[in-house]
């Protein structure tokens, strides 16, 4: 049964300073991960998705490494903003099978 | 092109009462998925449809719960006899034909900004 964590569970960093979530997944049998932005009572914004034979993602300030063998996968957020607030959120989808398994999410402040 | 629509976004009910929630996928896609985000918890998936067929239900709870794609019209995810164990957003996404090779394309799952449970 795959298994998602992310960790740490909270960060608060002042704003400028570069961001490094971590998530990790117990089964590398993955067809793809996928990166997440969730505001407080709001629905999910996809942010980046890597394919499994892939080794990151880029998009702005945004850059997202995948190591499948070790069942790690890494976001870079750089220049973290006030607006970079909020939980993000790592989900894999498996070889087999279409559902996502989701990590608990790491719930980030950005302080001005 | 609309994003995919869940309606309501936020639902009250008193314990017994039956909750219907509905998702519209995004235009072009034939596959729905549901998922639930107890309090302070992760997303949990629940059942994966497509038109007219359940193709994966093992995360439904087995009693009250069921959910629908009919031919026409939004899905349905109906619980019945709530209880206020069942106060969570639930979020729908759509995905064209998932495709298991690369070049069918990703077929990447987007998300409803979710409906938002309240039992009394």
């Amino acid at each position: 049964k795959q298994e998602v964590t992310q960790i740490p569970a909270a960060l608060s960093v002042p704003e400028g300073e570069n961001l490094v979530l971590n998530c990790s997944f117990t089964d590398s049998a993955i067809y793809n991960l996928q990166w997440f932005r969730q505001d407080p009572g709001k629905g999910l914004t996809s942010l980046l998705l890597i394919q499994s034979s892939q080794r990151e993602q880029t998009s702005g300030r945004l850059n997202a490494s995948l190591d499948k063998s070790s069942g790690r996968s890494t976001l870079y957020i750089a220049a973290s903003q006030p607006g970079d607030s909020a939980t993000y959120l790592c989900a894999v989808r498996p070889d087999a099978g279409n559902k996502l398994t989701f990590g608990g999410g790491t719930r980030v402040l950005v302080k001005p | 092109n609309a994003g995919v629509m869940q309606n309501p976004r936020h639902l009250v009910r008193r314990r017994g009462q039956e909750a219907r929630l509905r998702c519209s996928p995004m235009k072009g896609h034939s596959h729905v998925y549901w998922y639930r985000q107890l309090p302070e918890e992760g997303l949990k998936f629940m059942v994966y449809l497509q038109k007219e067929n359940i193709i994966d239900e093992s995360g439904m709870p087995k009693e009250r719960f069921s959910a629908e794609f009919p031919k026409e019209g939004p899905s349905i995810l109906r619980i019945q006899q709530v209880v206020r164990g069942d106060s969570a957003a639930y979020f729908c996404a759509s995905s064209q034909r998932p495709g298991q090779d690369l070049a069918s394309g990703i077929y990447e799952q987007f998300f409803g900004p979710g409906t938002r449970l309240t039992v009394l």
